[in-house]
């Protein structure tokens, strides 16, 4: 069975730090494109970022480049999000997904972790 | 970033069929069959219904299928069940953004 799941969030300051991480499970992780998205309370989803199955290609949203920073550690099957310098804007849930590259969708996600952005 | 627009909203009564639009541009809907369609109950994770415009993949009920004329894709939802009350967005390769619609809350009336 398919298992994707984040742990990381939590209560941050504005301009604080914090890191996300995604284990997964029951697939092989390193063969898969791996994605961040995001959902702000009540409102749609929202890509964050992208990486390749060997890190070689690495996409951002223009909202968080700059700020952002995704990587992986095949040999531990996990996926991070690097979040500094986080807005109250960047406040969500924040869901690890696989992709399937060839077909260009998002083929299964973790439950999510909330990260709340406040003073 | 990609900008597909879905209606807010869609309403259906039981055993009716439903269908939701995704409009796109050219670059995005128009210019690949990479339509990818995702259902969200409240407080849960979205899950994919369709990919590649309008094939379901294994587990989900023929019920939904999906389509593409132009730079619009659509769902359409047949023989509406009660469990189908939920969220549901689209999503279209464009080159190396991700992007989403806005989401399209369907009512089981």
């Amino acid at each position: 069975e398919v298992q994707l799941v984040e742990s990381g969030g939590g209560l941050v300051k504005p301009g604080g730090s914090l890191r996300l991480s995604c284990a997964a499970s029951g697939f092989t992780f390193s063969s898969y494109s791996m994605n961040w998205v995001r959902q702000a309370p009540g409102k749609g989803l929202e890509w964050v970022s992208s990486i390749s199955s060997s890190s070689s290609y690495i996409y951002y949203a223009d909202s968080v480049k700059g700020r952002f920073t995704i990587s992986r550690d095949n040999a531990k099957n996990s996926l991070y999000l690097q979040m500094n310098s986080l807005r109250a804007e960047d406040t969500a849930v924040y869901y690890c997904a696989s992709y399937v590259w060839g077909s260009r969708y998002f083929d299964y996600w973790g439950q999510g972790t909330l990260v709340t952005v406040s003073s | 970033q990609s900008a597909l627009t879905q209606p807010p909203s869609a309403s259906g009564s039981p055993g009716q069929s439903v269908t939701i639009s995704c409009t796109g541009t050219s670059s995005d809907v128009g210019g690949y069959n990479y339509v990818s369609w995702y259902q969200q109950h409240p407080g849960k994770a979205p899950k994919l219904m369709i990919y590649e415009v309008s094939k379901r993949p294994s587990g989900v009920p023929d019920r939904f299928s999906g389509s593409k004329s132009g730079n619009t894709a659509s769902l359409t939802v047949s023989g509406l069940q009660a469990e189908d009350e939920a969220d549901y967005y689209c999503s279209s390769y464009a080159g190396s953004n991700r992007g989403f619609g806005g989401g399209t809350k369907l009512t089981v009336l």
